[in-house]
């Protein structure tokens, strides 16, 4: 079973609203990473924190934040939701050794209707 | 350009034929590669990863780089119906596996 737990598993929001998203680190593990993944797609980088500061950004728009927190569980708030914000959100921690690679949660399925 | 494009599949195979899983990818600085393995309403899990050209092998999985052509393989021998799952192939970001560039990944189906 994953280190890495996340919820909600599922949700689903309307347009405009806004939405906080957890995740809970594997022990041992200070650095998070979200990923958003589309239907059919890739997970695409949102950001990454390291000891509670941000270390990282993808080509995500402001409205997309997060917070790491000093037992390194992680939060992501997305505001003003939009459709094409349904998606699987992932969240991984590492260590930060680029060959241990991570270790992904199962996600949040966002639905924004 | 994608900097990794992946062949989108899906892919049917019967059990225990050889799979082949393809990406290329477009900066020639990349050094480091990684292959995931996704299962259905499960999060990416880490499969293999290598450095160098060459091939690498892990059990009934082989990574295989071909720097020249910018071009990463996985094979999967002796094809099993639990290995049905989407797989990922990713570059890692510059400093730390945290910021990966992932493939579209190729669906795998193995019939028994």
């Amino acid at each position: 079973e994953t280190g890495v737990t996340q919820s909600p598993t599922h949700l689903i929001k309307t347009r405009g609203q806004q939405v906080t998203l957890r995740c809970s680190s594997q022990s041992g593990h200070n650095t998070v990473s979200w990923y958003q993944q589309a239907l059919g797609q890739g997970p695409q980088f949102i950001f990454q924190y390291y000891r509670e500061e941000e270390n990282g950004r993808g080509n995500f728009p402001p409205r997309f934040s997060g917070l790491q927190f000093p037992n390194y569980s992680s939060e992501l708030n997305v505001n003003a939701l939009e459709l094409d914000d349904s998606a699987l959100y992932l969240c991984a921690s590492s260590s930060p050794n680029r060959d241990s690679g991570y270790t992904f949660g199962s996600g949040t399925r966002l639905t924004v209707v | 350009q994608k900097e990794v494009e992946q062949d989108p599949g899906p892919l049917s195979v019967p059990e225990g034929a050889i799979v082949s899983l393809n990406c290329t990818y477009s900066n020639s600085a990349f050094q480091y590669f990684m292959w995931y393995r996704q299962y259905s309403r499960k999060g990416p899990e880490l499969l293999m990863y290598t450095y160098s050209s060459g091939n690498k092998e892990d059990g009934r999985f082989t990574a295989q780089v071909d720097k020249s052509s910018k071009y990463i393989s996985l094979f999967i021998r002796d094809s099993q119906p639990s290995d049905s799952a989407t797989y990922l192939c990713a570059i890692p970001g510059p400093t730390n596996a945290g910021k990966s560039t992932f493939g579209d990944g190729t669906t795998l189906t193995v019939k028994p």
